[in-house]
């Protein structure tokens, strides 16, 4: 069965502080790796991620997928309360060949709280 | 733009009721899915369209209906509301299964509850 597992559930960090968010993934079919920011209402796209090694960086935010040991980080550096949300990681486990599926597979999300 | 645009916000729901959640999108995006969030199960995937007249089963469809008559509208209909649909639901698009560029772009939900 395609999973995708988040971890840590939760985290409270200070403002300052560095995070690591972390995203493993067992599925039949890769395509790519994304992450959302769900704050009070809808998920915000972060990042897609498709290929080992590279890192995507948009601000405080990085991440980074390792295709071979089957997972991401998230790193969010110097954080704010404004950084205080859940993140989700999915993996698009769409058949790479015929159908016209779009699967997406959701973990549990990690909520992060961050204190002034 | 008004994005992806889901009515109702809030709705309370007796067992056995009927009700349509309505989702609409302006981006002319040809994929648009329905999600369900429940607490430590993440978002699964009720039902999704990859264009109009075409409709296909997600993760958890059961007690779902959906069609896609237009690009634009892609309603959720609860055929007899159970306490198990007490979520909340979000409907989703993105451009294209041929492009994929990883996208989606989610309404703001709505909160369900079945007494």
């Amino acid at each position: 069965e395609d999973k995708v597992v988040q971890s840590p559930l939760s985290l409270v960090v200070h403002e300052g502080d560095t995070v690591t968010l972390n995203c493993s993934y067992e599925v039949t079919n890769f395509r790519s790796l994304l992450w959302y920011k769900q704050e009070k209402k809808a998920p915000t796209f972060l990042f897609m991620l498709t290929s080992s090694g590279i890192e995507k960086k948009s601000g405080r935010l990085s991440s980074i997928l390792d295709k071979k040991e089957l997972f991401s980080i998230l790193n969010i550096t110097a954080t704010q309360t404004g950084d205080s949300a859940i993140y989700l990681c999915a993996v698009d486990s769409t058949p790479l060949k015929g159908g016209a599926t779009n699967k997406l597979i959701f973990g549990t999300g990690t909520l992060l709280a961050v204190q002034p | 733009n008004a994005g992806v645009t889901q009515t109702p916000k809030f709705q309370v729901l007796k067992t056995g009721q009927s009700m349509t959640l309505q989702c609409a999108q302006d981006m002319n995006h040809e994929y648009m899915s329905w999600y369900r969030q429940d607490p430590g199960m993440g978002l699964r995937l009720i039902h999704y369209s990859v264009g109009a007249g075409i409709t296909d089963q997600g993760e958890v469809p059961n007690g779902y209906n959906v069609s896609r008559s237009t690009t634009e509208d892609f309603p959720l209909r609860l055929l007899s509301a159970a306490p198990s649909q007490t979520s909340v639901y979000f409907c989703a698009s993105s451009y294209s299964m041929i492009v994929n560029t990883g996208e989606l772009f989610f309404g703001e939900g709505s909160r369900l509850t079945v007494l």
